[in-house]
């Protein structure tokens, strides 16, 4: 079954204390990205990449770093987590090309940050 | 800012009835205009997309209606049904880059 996977699924801790969340799709895509949900404001991207070791910012990347070296997995890291941080999180992922190739959305993760 | 807005913020429609949410954009850049439907504890699923060239598109039910002038677009839900309830999200992206709405809670009545 094609599929993005995000783990944790719910996660609290506490300011200060790295975390990491992963994500893995199996449909061999190679446009990965991250976005945070919270009301009133949307889905905001975080970081995208268009392929191994080549990633960009999207429109709030501060506080968020992210890694890919493989094609498959697209962790998403909170070097130091603060309480603003505290969100909801997808990881998504599609087919590289023009923009008319649907991304594919995990289950999210809710990350709260005491 | 926002780049797309969107509008209402939250809907209630009878069973039958006509869903219509607007959508607003700025930047004449953005290639695709796609619109995601979101159940709780999921994560948003492609419903229907849209290109500027094209000014409708119908998918059964769903139709995106595309003002490339007002640069505005929106989506019309015929006939709609409580499974229809959701948080419905339109976005635009210029490939790379995705920019959403805020989101328009659905609440369809029996």
């Amino acid at each position: 079954e094609a599929q993005v996977t995000q783990n944790p699924r719910y996660l609290i801790t506490v300011t200060g204390k790295k975390l990491t969340v992963t994500c893995s799709q199996n449909m061999n895509h190679e446009y990965m990205s991250w976005y945070r949900q919270d009301p009133g404001l949307g889905l905001r991207q975080i970081y995208y990449s268009m392929n191994v070791e080549v990633t960009d910012k999207g429109d709030v990347p501060e506080g968020y770093k992210v890694s890919r070296k493989e094609k498959r997995n697209f962790p998403l890291i909170l070097e130091s987590p603060s309480p603003n941080q505290t969100s909801l999180y997808f990881c998504a992922s599609r087919r590289w090309g023009r923009g008319n190739q649907p991304q594919h959305f995990g289950d999210g993760t809710r990350l709260s940050i005491l | 800012q926002q780049q797309v807005k969107q509008s209402p913020q939250s809907l209630i429609v009878q069973k039958g009835g006509i869903s219509i949410i607007n959508c607003a954009y700025e930047n004449t850049a953005f290639d695709y205009f796609p619109w995601y439907q979101q159940f709780p504890g999921k994560g948003p699923a492609l419903l229907i997309a849209i290109r500027p060239d094209v000014s409708e598109k119908k998918e059964g039910r769903f139709t995106i209606s595309f003002n490339k002038s007002a640069k505005q677009f929106s989506l019309h839900i015929m006939d709609s049904q409580p499974g229809d309830s959701a948080t419905y999200f339109c976005a635009a992206t210029t490939g790379n880059q995705f920019y959403f709405g805020t989101g328009t809670s659905l609440t369809v009545i029996p």
